[in-house]
């Protein structure tokens, strides 16, 4: 069955430090992936997805995150928070129905980043 | 008014009240998804509509009903609910291409519901 793993549930990191958030997923073959942020009372915002292609994905707000398919990993990377970055992030996976016609989006548990200036 | 809007954003109702919560999308997109994001807890996908069809209710009690009259709104209502169902609700729009294939899917705001 297919799954998302986000390790950590809370990560905090001094403004200026670099931020790596990590996330696992289990799908038994090639995955789109996501990352989305959600700040406190909002919707989820995408950061970035990765479809196909080059395995480095640059996403908004600096953010990036490598694909890498032996590892079954697709973590989330910024070289200088922000304390504006301070929010909770969440990796998902989008399974594909080859019946129906729609797809469905498997979110990880979340993990929530605080930012100390 | 751009992407995906929820009214309201807040709510309060008891468990006897009947409420609606509404999704509007300005994206030009067919599908649309209703989402529970309660604390601790992770997204859960409620429903989803393809083409104004609905194609997946997933378990979700009956006292939610869902509607989409069009690909643009989609609604929730809401009648004798919990308070174990108080939860951010979020609606998202995506477009759908073909079978086998797949779209980003972009999210509301939410409604956050509070049952006294």
């Amino acid at each position: 069955a297919q799954s998302v793993t986000q390790p950590d549930i809370h990560i905090t990191v001094s403004e200026g430090a670099s931020l790596e958030l990590r996330c696992n997923y289990s799908y038994g073959a090639t995955p789109y992936l996501f990352w989305y942020v959600q700040s406190p009372g909002q919707g989820l915002q995408l950061l970035l997805k990765y479809f196909s292609g080059d395995t480095l994905v640059q996403g908004i707000k600096g953010f990036e995150a490598e694909f890498k398919r032996s590892q079954s990993s697709f973590n989330l990377r910024k070289p200088s928070v922000h304390w504006s970055d301070a929010a909770e992030y969440f990796c998902a996976v989008g399974a594909v129905t080859f019946s129906g016609g729609y797809n469905k989006l498997i979110f990880g548990a979340g993990t929530r980043l605080a930012v100390h200036p | 008014e751009t992407g995906v809007t929820q009214t309201p954003r807040h709510l309060v109702m008891g468990m006897t009240n009947k409420k609606s919560l509404k999704c509007e999308q300005h994206l030009g997109h067919n599908a649309m998804y209703w989402y529970k994001q309660s604390a601790k807890k992770p997204l859960e996908l409620m429903f989803v509509y393809s083409l104004e069809e609905r194609v997946e209710n997933n378990s979700v009690p009956s006292r939610f009903s869902p509607e989409c009259p069009n690909s643009s709104h989609l609604f929730l209502h809401l009648h004798t609910l919990q308070p174990e169902d108080s939860a951010l609700y979020l609606c998202a729009s995506s477009q759908e291409i073909i079978a086998g294939e797949l779209d980003t899917q972009y999210f509301g705001p939410g409604t956050r519901l509070t049952v006294l």
